[in-house]
């Protein structure tokens, strides 16, 4: 079965750094096209980043220079470096794989004072 | 960034058929912006529909469509069911980035 469980949520301080990951079973992550979705509290989704299969990464206007994404293949995971956070970038994040359609269960980062 | 418009709210009938439709505002919605189709129910998780216009997953529902129409991408449901109330969200690509439409909100009644 596939499955993907993301996790590093919590509370943040503005201007903190947090990492989010990804850990994926039943499938292959550098053979996915491999995305984070994140979505504000009674909010509507944003696609926030993806990383293709053969390594280009592409960001929202929104995350562009404070957000990295990458994956270890060795460890079959995604992830997403997340710096220099504000009071917009609370949301509950979402791991998505792409190519097949499958979705975790996503974590929350809350950025509060 | 491009803006993605789908209708805020629609209802529809037990049984009755349905389009929710997603455009651009740089253009025609084409088959190079390949649309998805998401459907999320309060307190889950999405749950991918539809991939590049038309393409079901093992756990899509046979009444649930996916096409271009109108310079649109459209998903089409047709024989609606009470649990297909739910927010759907469209998805287009542009280069490698992505820009999803606002949601529409659809309620069965």
């Amino acid at each position: 079965d596939v499955q993907l469980v993301e996790s590093g949520g919590g509370l943040i301080q503005p201007g903190g750094s947090l990492r989010l990951s990804c850990a994926a079973s039943g499938f292959s992550v550098s053979s996915n096209y491999m995305s984070w979705v994140r979505q504000a509290p009674g909010k509507g989704l944003e696609w926030v980043s993806i990383i293709y299969s053969g390594g280009n990464t592409y960001y929202a206007d929104s995350v562009k220079g404070r957000f990295t994404i990458s994956r270890d293949n060795n460890k079959n995971a995604l992830y997403l470096q997340m710096n220099s956070l504000r009071a917009e970038d609370t949301a509950v994040y979402y791991c998505e794989a792409t190519s097949s359609g499958h979705w975790g269960q996503g974590t929350l980062v809350a950025v509060s004072s | 960034q491009a803006v993605v418009t789908q209708e805020p709210s629609l209802t529809v009938s037990p049984g009755g058929t349905v389009t929710l439709t997603c455009g651009s505002s740089s253009g025609g919605v084409t088959s190079g912006h390949y649309p998805y189709w998401f459907q999320q129910k309060p307190g889950q998780a999405p749950r991918t529909l539809i991939s590049d216009i038309s393409n079901k997953h093992s756990w899509t529902p046979a009444r649930f469509s996916g096409s271009l129409l109108g310079g649109k991408a459209a998903l089409t449901l047709s024989g609606a069911q009470p649990e297909d109330e739910a927010d759907y969200y469209c998805l287009l690509s542009y280069g490698g980035t992505r820009v999803f439409g606002g949601g529409t909100r659809l309620t069965v009644l």
